[in-house]
């Protein structure tokens, strides 16, 4: 069990509608981070908050959002679900910003139908 | 970003040391090396990481070249609960930013 806490572990939803992921890190964590793993992409990383801000942004679609909480959790909207979005969320965390070791939660998947 | 290289897959016998290498031939001189492993169906762990220097930690040993254009992850005793994907990956200074390659799919024979 790696202390990161990812809900729920299973979504199926239909094309064009919208879903929020959360994730509650380890306690006293202050990195939040989003991962999307698809087959045919492998393991892609979304985006970081560090304390509440955005520290570092990948190939992230507009129609994905995320937020990082005053208490530390983080949320993941999806919204204008393509069937190309079906894949495994992952969020991370760690205790700094860089250059340490982050602790990854079972994951999200999420199926559009 | 910079990119690393790993063999697709690799193939050892129980409680024989693997030497798993990869290439990241345009790292910059700030990235840091991490190695994450992966078991079906479960999020990433953490093997060991560094910048410059070789790095050794209860699971692994770390050895990263003197011009860190490429690094080996070292298992010293293999298990049947190492068989998982390894990946090798770059995080560019103060990003936070894991840049996953395909990984090293690693097979332990008993």
């Amino acid at each position: 069990d790696s202390g990161v806490t990812q809900t729920p572990k299973h979504l199926i939803t239909a094309t064009g509608q919208r879903v929020t992921l959360r994730c509650s890190p380890r306690s006293g964590d202050l990195s939040v981070y989003w991962y999307q793993q698809s087959l045919d992409q492998g393991l892609q990383f979304l985006i970081h908050y560090y304390n509440g801000e955005e520290r570092a942004k990948g190939n992230i679609l507009e129609r994905f959002s995320a937020q990082q909480f005053p208490d530390l959790h983080s949320e993941l909207n999806l919204s204008s679900l393509e069937l190309g979005d079906s894949a495994l969320y992952f969020c991370a965390s760690s205790d700094r910003g860089t250059g340490t070791e982050a602790f990854f939660g079972q994951g999200t998947r999420l199926t559009v139908v | 970003d910079a990119k690393t290289t790993q063999p697709n897959s690799m193939e050892s016998n129980e409680e024989e040391p693997v030497h798993l290498p990869c290439n990241h031939s345009t790292i910059s001189g700030t990235d840091y090396i991490h190695w994450y492993r992966q078991l079906p169906s479960q999020g990433p762990e953490y093997v060991i990481h560094g910048l410059t220097s070789n790095v050794n930690n209860r699971m692994a040993s770390l050895a990263i070249a003197e011009d860190r254009k490429s690094s080996t992850l070292i298992l010293h005793r293999a298990t049947l609960r190492d068989a998982a994907v390894y990946y090798c990956i770059l995080e560019p200074s103060n990003t936070g930013k894991l840049i996953f390659g395909q990984g090293t799919t690693l097979q332990v024979k008993p």
